[in-house]
C-alpha cells in the first residue's frame, strides 16, 4: 500500500506560514486531500485535488503537489489553527486499491 | 444539508463482531454516485480508512482488516452499516462514517460525529 509520511509536529508563531508536508512516492501523480482535526471533534475537509478549497474555508488554507512531496500551506496562522492535519490519497498501485492516510501533523501555535 | 450520524453499541467484548450503522439524512444514499466510507482513530493515534462502498457496487477493504471486515449498504432505510468480527483490544477506537465523491479519487467531505467504541470484557 501507498505509504503517506508526515511530520509528527509543526511549530509556528501567530502571524506566520505553516507548511505541512506529506511525502509518498510520485504522490505529485494523485490528487491529495487535507484534513482538519480539532481534539474531540470529526475531520474536516480543508483543501481537496491538491490546492481547492471547500466552500467556508479561509483562503489563508493552500495546497501544492510536486514530485514526491505535497505540502499545506497555512498563511496567516492563527490561535484556531491548532489542530492535527491529514493528508489522504486513494492509492492504486498496489494489489489491493483503497483510501490512505498519512500519520498526521499537529501543528501547534507558539 | 446531508447529515451523517453513527450509532451502535459503545462496548464489544472480545471475540464478537462490532456492529455499527451510519444514518444519512438530508438526502438519499442512492438518489447520487457516492462512495460511502468508515475511517476510525484509535485513542491518541491518527485515522486509519476501514472501507468503502459504492450505493450500487462492490466495497472496497483495507487489506490489514479486510479477512474481518463487512460493509454494505441499505437504501430502504438510507444507511450503510459496518461489521468487523473478532475484535480484539486494539479495535478500540473512535469509528467515523464518511461521504466520498463519485470517483476513487475525491476526498471524504462530509463526516459523521463519530462514535466511541471500547472492545473490552
Amino acid at each position: 500500500s501507498h505509504v503517506l509520511t508526515q511530520p509528527p509536529s509543526v511549530s509556528v508563531a501567530p502571524g506566520q506560514t505553516a507548511r505541512i508536508t506529506c511525502g509518498g512516492n510520485n504522490i505529485g501523480s494523485k490528487s491529495v486531500h487535507w484534513y482538519q482535526q480539532k481534539p474531540g471533534q470529526a475531520p474536516v475537509l480543508v483543501v481537496y485535488d491538491d490546492s481547492d478549497r471547500p466552500s467556508g474555508i479561509p483562503e489563508r488554507f493552500s495546497g501544492s503537489n510536486s514530485g514526491n512531496t505535497a505540502t499545506l500551506t497555512i498563511s496567516r496562522v492563527e490561535a484556531g489553527d491548532e489542530a492535527d492535519y491529514y493528508c489522504q490519497v486513494w492509492d492504486s498501485s498496489s494489489d489491493h486499491p483503497g483510501w490512505v492516510f498519512g500519520g498526521g501533523t499537529k501543528l501547534t501555535v507558539l | 444539508q446531508l447529515q451523517l450520524q453513527e450509532s451502535g453499541p459503545g462496548l464489544v467484548k472480545p471475540s464478537e463482531t462490532l456492529s455499527l450503522t451510519c444514518t444519512v439524512s438530508g438526502g438519499s444514499i442512492s438518489s447520487n454516485t457516492y462512495y460511502w466510507g468508515w475511517i476510525r482513530q484509535p485513542p491518541g493515534e491518527g485515522l486509519e480508512w476501514i472501507g468503502s462502498i459504492y450505493y450500487s457496487g462492490s466495497p472496497y477493504y483495507n487489506p490489514s482488516l479486510k479477512s474481518r471486515v463487512t460493509i454494505s449498504v441499505d437504501t430502504s432505510k438510507n444507511q450503510f452499516s459496518l461489521k468487523l468480527s473478532s475484535v480484539t483490544a486494539a479495535d478500540t477506537a473512535v469509528y467515523y462514517c464518511a461521504r466520498g465523491g463519485d470517483s476513487y479519487y475525491d476526498a471524504f467531505d462530509i463526516w459523521g460525529q463519530g462514535t466511541m467504541v471500547t472492545v473490552s470484557s
